[in-house]
């Protein structure tokens, strides 16, 4: 059964500290990794998808890379905006149509 | 313009209602699906249509029965109201294999 474990589950930062979460998987046969940013009250933001080790993808103050067995979405120097609850999600050779398997995310908070 | 919108927002029900829970896309996407996120933040998919076509069927009881009348709306509704059910629901819409863009959600509260 397809499992994605994200860690830690909050993480604190101050502003302009950077960092690194993590989204370790178990998949039969990768077809995507998926990062998404939820706010309070929201739904899924989409952020970047990864298909392949040793992708990277970059957007503002965010990178995600991508191994065989993990991704990391790195934050560098971040905001007070950057605040939110990040989701991985991955998607499987073996899953007929479009399933994504999503981690229980990490609640980042960024202080000024 | 909001591109995957649900009504209503927030639903407070008794146990044993029926209710139902509507979703439209205006971003011409062939796909959509309902997703069930719980207390613990989890979000599990549910249902999934392509074209009107089911194609995504999770273990979900049978109280819970999905509707596309077209490509561009997905509905759920929902028999005998339990309080496990209880949670947000989200809808999503997405061009074939491509990303998934989520609506805001819809908060169901069975007391």
């Amino acid at each position: 059964e397809d499992q994605v474990t994200q860690s830690p589950e909050a993480l604190r930062l101050q502003e302009g500290e950077s960092s690194s979460l993590n989204c370790s998987y178990t998949v039969s046969g990768l077809r995507g990794l998926f990062w998404y940013r939820q706010d309070p009250g929201k739904g899924p933001e989409f952020l970047f998808t990864l298909y392949s080790a040793g992708e990277e993808k970059e957007k503002e103050r965010l990178k995600a890379t991508l191994t065989k067995k993990e991704s990391f979405l790195h934050i560098t120097a971040p905001k007070p905006e950057d605040s939110a609850t990040y989701l991985c999600a991955v998607r499987s050779n073996m899953e007929y149509g479009n399933k994504l398997v999503f981690g229980a995310g990490t609640i980042l908070r960024v202080k000024s | 313009d909001t591109a995957v919108s649900q009504t209503p927002k927030y639903l407070v029900t008794q146990m044993g209602n029926d209710k139902s829970i509507k979703c439209e896309q205006n971003l011409g996407h062939d796909t959509m699906y309902w997703y069930k996120q719980d207390s613990k933040k989890f979000l599990k998919i549910m249902f999934s249509y392509n074209n009107k076509e089911l194609i995504i069927n999770e273990t979900v009881p049978n109280r819970f029965s999905p509707k596309s009348p077209d490509k561009a709306h997905l509905n759920l509704h929902i028999n005998s109201l339990e309080l496990g059910d209880s949670a947000v629901y989200f809808c999503a819409s997405s061009q074939s294999i491509g990303e998934l863009f989520f609506g805001e959600g819809s908060r169901l509260t069975v007391l």
